[in-house]
C-alpha cells in the first residue's frame, strides 16, 4: 500500500512558465517532508523541506505548500528553467527528528520546454 | 568537502554469488541508510543504522544485510544473489538532528544479477 503517491508520472512545462508539482499522502504520522532531484545516473539530491507545524516553506525559486487536512503537498518551481528537467521525488519521514528513513513516491518527471 | 561514495558504480554478477556493495562518508554522520529504486516503485529502504553496532530492517530487507563497524562505512551484503535483486542502489546518510531528517545520498550502484 503507497503511503505516498505522485500521480504524474511526467509533466511538460515551458521555460519560464510555473511548474506544479503534486504529491499525496496517506500516513497520518509523517510529519516531514521533503523533495528531491534526480539526474540520470546520479543520487537524488535534496531540494527542499517542509515540517508538518508550517504550511509553506521557500527557498529561492521553489516554494513548498503543505495542506495538513488534506494530506497534500505540492512544489512550485517558479520560473522554471531547463536545468531544471529532472525526476522530483517526494518522500516524508514520521517522528521528525528521529534516524527512520524516507518513504518515497515514484517520482514525477519534469520536462521544461524551450 | 565532505561527501558520500558509492562504490562500484556499476556490478555484474551471476545468481548465487554473494555481492558486497561499499558506501563510505565523510559528514561524520551517525545515520545511514541502504536503498533500492526499480521502476515503478521509487526509492525503498532495505537496511539503517543509527550508529556503530546498530543495524535495522527496512521494507525490503529479505535477502540483504549491513554490517556498521565504524561511523563511516555501511556495506550492503547480498548472500546469494537473485535476478529480483537486480536494481539500482543508493547509500544515503543524515545526521538527523535539529528535527530534520535530510539525507544525503552517493552517486548510485548499478547492480545486474545474470
Amino acid at each position: 500500500d503507497q503511503q505516498v503517491k505522485q500521480n504524474s508520472p511526467s509533466l511538460s512545462v515551458q521555460e519560464g512558465r510555473i511548474s506544479i508539482l503534486n504529491c499525496d499522502y496517506t500516513n497520518s504520522m509523517f510529519d516531514y517532508f521533503l523533495w528531491y532531484k534526480k539526474y540520470p545516473a546520479e543520487g537524488p539530491t535534496f531540494l527542499i523541506s517542509i515540517s508538518s507545524i508550517k504550511d509553506k516553506n521557500e527557498d529561492g525559486r521553489f516554494t513548498v505548500f503543505l495542506n495538513k487536512s488534506a494530506k497534500h503537498l505540492s512544489l512550485h518551481i517558479v520560473p522554471s528553467q531547463p536545468g531544471d528537467s529532472a525526476v522530483y521525488f517526494c518522500a516524508a519521514s514520521a517522528f521528525g527528528g528521529g534516524a527512520d528513513g524516507l518513504t518515497f513516491g515514484k517520482g514525477t518527471h519534469l520536462i521544461i520546454q524551450p | 568537502d565532505a561527501e558520500i561514495t558509492q562504490s562500484p558504480r556499476h556490478k555484474i554478477t551471476e545468481t548465487g554469488r554473494q555481492v558486497t556493495l561499499a558506501c563510505h562518508q565523510t559528514w561524520n554522520h551517525n545515520n545511514m541508510f541502504w536503498y533500492r529504486q526499480d521502476l515503478g516503485h521509487g526509492l525503498r529502504l532495505i537496511h539503517y543504522s543509527y550508529g556503530v553496532q546498530d543495524t535495522n530492517k527496512g521494507e525490503v530487507s529479505d535477502g540483504y544485510s549491513v554490517s556498521r563497524s565504524n561511523t563511516e562505512d555501511l556495506p550492503l551484503t547480498l548472500e546469494s544473489a537473485a535476478s529480483s535483486q537486480t536494481s539500482v542502489y543508493f547509500c544515503a546518510s543524515s545526521d538527523g538532528g535539529g528535527g530534520e531528517n535530510i539525507q544525503y545520498f552517493g552517486a548510485g550502484t548499478r547492480l545486474s544479477v545474470l
